[in-house]
């Protein structure tokens, strides 16, 4: 089975705090995502990993940096965590498109991380 | 920008039928649908390509609109278990990559 864990479920932090979220797949995908969810504003993309040590910025970087060491591994980190970074934040991982760079392939979530900054 | 998904909430009874839509301002290459249940994470349901190949769910069918930058998710005879979220994600033309940029979601609540 096609699996994406996330390495908690609940997170509470502090203010200022630094903040590592990390996220594990084990099917061999190329790309990595980073998503946070918050109510009536869907899925919004932070930062996408195409390959080791390989990122692009998503829609809302900001406040956000990413670490992709590993093929399975990528790491989400709030450098100095703030109060309006409170939100449920999941991982992803797809297998790379055609040459090209479209993509055929879904995506594969994580359970997700709710982290709550105090 | 995201692309807009209408309608925001949709409640049904068993066997009903509902249309969710999505919109983008930008040409696209292709349209994922994603569907979440409470709790849990989204789940792939289907792709739609430029083009008109598809590739996904038996029960759950959709349209894609090139010229129009729209999709239409159809699900019909609607049961208890379709309750959840609705996603769309969008594959611009432009972006080369493998990213997609997701609607805001459409809620449906399916009851007996």
């Amino acid at each position: 089975d096609v699996k994406v864990t996330q390495s908690s479920r609940y997170l509470v932090k502090r203010t200022g705090e630094k903040v590592f979220l990390e996220c594990v797949q084990d099917m061999d995908h190329e790309n990595m995502f980073w998503y946070r969810q918050d109510p009536g504003l869907g899925l919004r993309l932070i930062y996408f990993s195409y390959d080791v040590k390989m990122k692009e910025k998503g829609d809302i970087p900001e406040g956000y940096s990413v670490s992709r060491e590993k093929k399975e591994r990528f790491s989400l980190i709030l450098e100095s965590a703030s109060t309006n970074q409170t939100s449920m934040y999941l991982c992803a991982s797809g297998s790379a498109g055609l040459a090209g760079g479209n993509s055929y392939n879904e995506q594969f979530f994580g359970p997700g991380t709710r982290l709550t900054v105090l | 920008q995201q692309p807009v998904q209408s309608p925001q909430a949709v409640i049904l009874r068993e066997g009903e039928d509902a249309v969710i839509n999505c919109s983008s301002s930008k040409a696209l290459y292709s349209v994922h649908w994603y569907r979440q249940k409470h709790g849990e994470a989204p789940v792939f349901l289907m792709i739609l390509l430029k083009g008109g190949e598809q590739k996904g769910h038996e029960k759950i069918s959709a349209s894609f609109n090139e010229k129009k930058q729209q999709s239409s998710l159809y699900l019909t005879a609607s049961q208890l278990s379709y309750s959840g979220t609705y996603f769309c994600g969008t594959e611009a033309e432009s972006y080369n990559t493998d990213k997609l940029i997701f609607g805001t979601g459409t809620r449906l609540q399916v009851f007996p």
